[in-house]
């Protein structure tokens, strides 16, 4: 059975950082393009991030380029999101999803708030 | 980046009925569009990927169409399990982006 499970979320101050994992498990994690999206509340979804199989490329929204960092460790099965600067437009529940058309995996997604 | 302006925002509908929305992106996108479904509290789930491809168990009732700047999405006997908001997204380039949602409703 294909798994995705997101971590470390949580409430944040402006400003400071957090980082998101993503376990994966039940396919063969190196094989695919891996992306993060998020929703903020009551919001629509917006695309945040994309890395290759072997993480040599990656992908940003402009709102979000210089400072957040995707990474991936195939080893581990496991996709990263650093988190740094964060402000109150972060805010929102992000989602760990295979970026593959013919092959579509999404996480239970993990909650986000940035506030003072 | 590449607009995807979709439409109607919410509809009201019986079941049975034939629904259907639209995506329009700014600029060429190719057959590069995805539909998803996303229930309340739910993940998103791919419906249609490349513009009329039916994603894995997806039932027959759910179509997509299209090809550059116009993209269609029909559920041809809406189903009660069917409501939902429905996303179109342009996977052509980096940045993708998302539509801002239908929102199926019943009437």
């Amino acid at each position: 059975e294909v798994q995705l499970v997101e971590s470390g979320g949580g409430l944040v101050q402006p400003g400071r950082s957090l980082k998101l994992s993503c376990a994966a498990s039940g396919f063969t994690f190196s094989d695919y393009y891996m992306a993060w999206v998020r929703q903020a509340p009551t919001k629509g979804l917006e695309w945040v991030a994309s890395i290759s199989y072997d993480g040599g490329s990656t992908y940003y929204r402009d709102s979000v380029k210089g400072r957040f960092t995707i990474s991936r460790d195939n080893a581990k099965s496991s996709l990263y999101l650093q988190m740094d600067s964060l402000r109150s437009e972060d805010t929102a529940t992000y989602y760990c999803t295979t970026d593959e058309e013919v092959e579509d995996y999404w996480g239970q997604g993990v909650m986000v708030t940035v506030s003072s | 980046d590449i607009v995807m302006t979709q439409s109607p925002t919410s509809m009201s509908i019986s079941v049975g009925d034939r629904v259907t929305m639209n995506c329009k992106a700014s600029q060429n996108v190719g057959s590069n569009v995805d539909w998803y479904q996303q229930k309340t509290g739910q993940s998103p789930k791919l419906l249609i990927y490349k513009a009329s491809n039916r994603y894995t168990g997806v039932p027959d009732r759910f179509t997509g169409s299209g090809s550059g700047t116009d993209f269609t999405f029909t559920i041809s006997n809406m189903q009660a399990e069917d409501l939902a908001v429905y996303y179109c997204m342009q996977s052509n380039s980096y940045p993708y982006t998302f539509g801002a949602g239908t929102k199926l409703e019943l009437k």
